[in-house]
Order: structure tokens, then sequence, then C-alpha cells
């Protein structure tokens, strides 16, 4: 069966400090995935995707940015932290392009202080 | 992306039903509509999803009306521990992302 992982599950960074966060996928190959953030209160906002290795698009131009250096590895990146950048951070996959059914991971919940 | 209307909170009793209505009435002839939940500090949980005909699955029933500008999810016997925020995010399937919105926050009472 498929599993998403993403770590660590909170985070506390100082502004100005860098950002990685990654996520793996097992179980299945060649996934579409995805970057999802949720301030606090607020509905999930969409932030990269990628169809395949090295494949990133930015759905919202911001302080972070996406890598995908294996088929079933994505990262999210930032060089310097900003108070704004705190929330809750998801991974998602999904595997049909015509059913689209996203599976999501336990999430990040990143605090910038 | 069609957008969507929910209302923003909603009360069930529990082992009641619960129907939570979804407008959509800009929504393209391919979009399909899918519905998520999200409880609390958890990741999104996919539901359901249908395109115009009704759908049933193990977790819910989704009623999309016949000219597809609303569609309902229908919790046939709502537990406490399907106290979440609902969403009803129409999307082309093909296109991959999804644009959630603000959802209904559901509450089941005891």
């Amino acid at each position: 069966s498929q599993t998403i992982h993403q770590w660590p599950a909170t985070l506390v960074q100082p502004v100005g400090s860098p950002l990685s966060l990654e996520c793996t996928v097992e179980g299945t190959s060649n996934p579409n995935l995805y970057w999802y953030r949720q301030a606090a209160g607020r509905g999930l906002q969409l932030l990269f995707y990628s169809v395949g290795i090295g494949q990133i698009s930015s759905e919202v131009p911001q302080n972070l940015s996406a890598s995908r250096p294996q088929d079933r590895q994505f990262i999210l990146s930032s060089k310097k932290l900003l108070l704004s950048d705190s929330g809750f951070y998801l991974c998602a996959w999904s595997v049909s392009r015509t059913k689209n059914i996203q599976y999501f991971g336990a999430g990040t919940r990143l605090s910038v202080l | 992306d069609a957008k969507t209307t929910q209302p923003p909170s909603m009360d069930c009793a529990e082992g009641r039903a619960a129907n939570l209505p979804c407008n959509h009435s800009t929504i393209s002839g391919n979009e399909y509509v899918y519905w998520y939940r999200q409880i609390h500090s958890q990741g999104p949980q996919y539901i359901i999803h249908g395109l115009k005909n009704n759908e049933t699955n193990e977790m819910a029933s989704l009623i999309i009306t016949e000219d597809r500008k609303s569609s309902t999810l229908i919790l046939p016997h709502a537990t406490l521990r399907d106290t979440a925020v609902y969403y009803c995010i129409p999307s082309i399937g093909t296109g991959n992302q999804f644009y959630f919105g603000t959802g209904t926050s559901l509450t089941v009472i005891p």
C-alpha cells in the first residue's frame, strides 16, 4: 500500500534561518506531488506541484522554493524564513490524472519566531 | 476553477444524518466535485467525488443536482469522530490542482 511521510512534525525556527521540509511517498511510482500551506484559521493554499523529477510549478510567488530530486521525494525550502512563513505545511500525492484523488501527509507545523 | 459557497459551520446530533451543502454554480462541464475533510491538526482526508451521478461509498453519499450547480455530502450516521472541516472542491482532474476554500466546520454533538 502507498504511504506518505513528512518530517518533522513540528518545527520552530528563528526569522532569517533556512528551511528544509521533506516529503517522501512509498508504494507508487511517478506520483504527482504537492505542497500546501495552511495559515492559522485559513483554508489550504497550494504552493507547488510537480508532475515529475525536476518539474516544479509554482502557484504563488513567495519566499519558498520546491525541488524534486527523486521520483518520490519532494522538498520545500527557504533561504531565509519570514514571520509570515509560519503555518501548517502539507504534502500530498496523487497518481491518476483523471481521478485526481490526492492523499495528504500528516503535516509539519512551522512556527517562525 | 469554479468557486464554491459552503456554510461556515453546522451542528449535527450524534447518530443523525449530516447533510453538508455546497454551491458551485460556475462549475464547468468537465469538473468533478471532490469532498475532503480535515480533522483538527491533521492532513485532509479524501471522502468521495462525482461528476454528475450520485455516488456512495463506505464513508458518505454525494448528491449532485441535475444542473450540477450544487451538491450535498451526506454522512448517514454521524459520530463524534466526524467532527471536522469539510471542503467541497471542483476540479477538472487532469489539471491536478485543488483549490481549497474555508469549508464547513461540522460539529457532531453527543
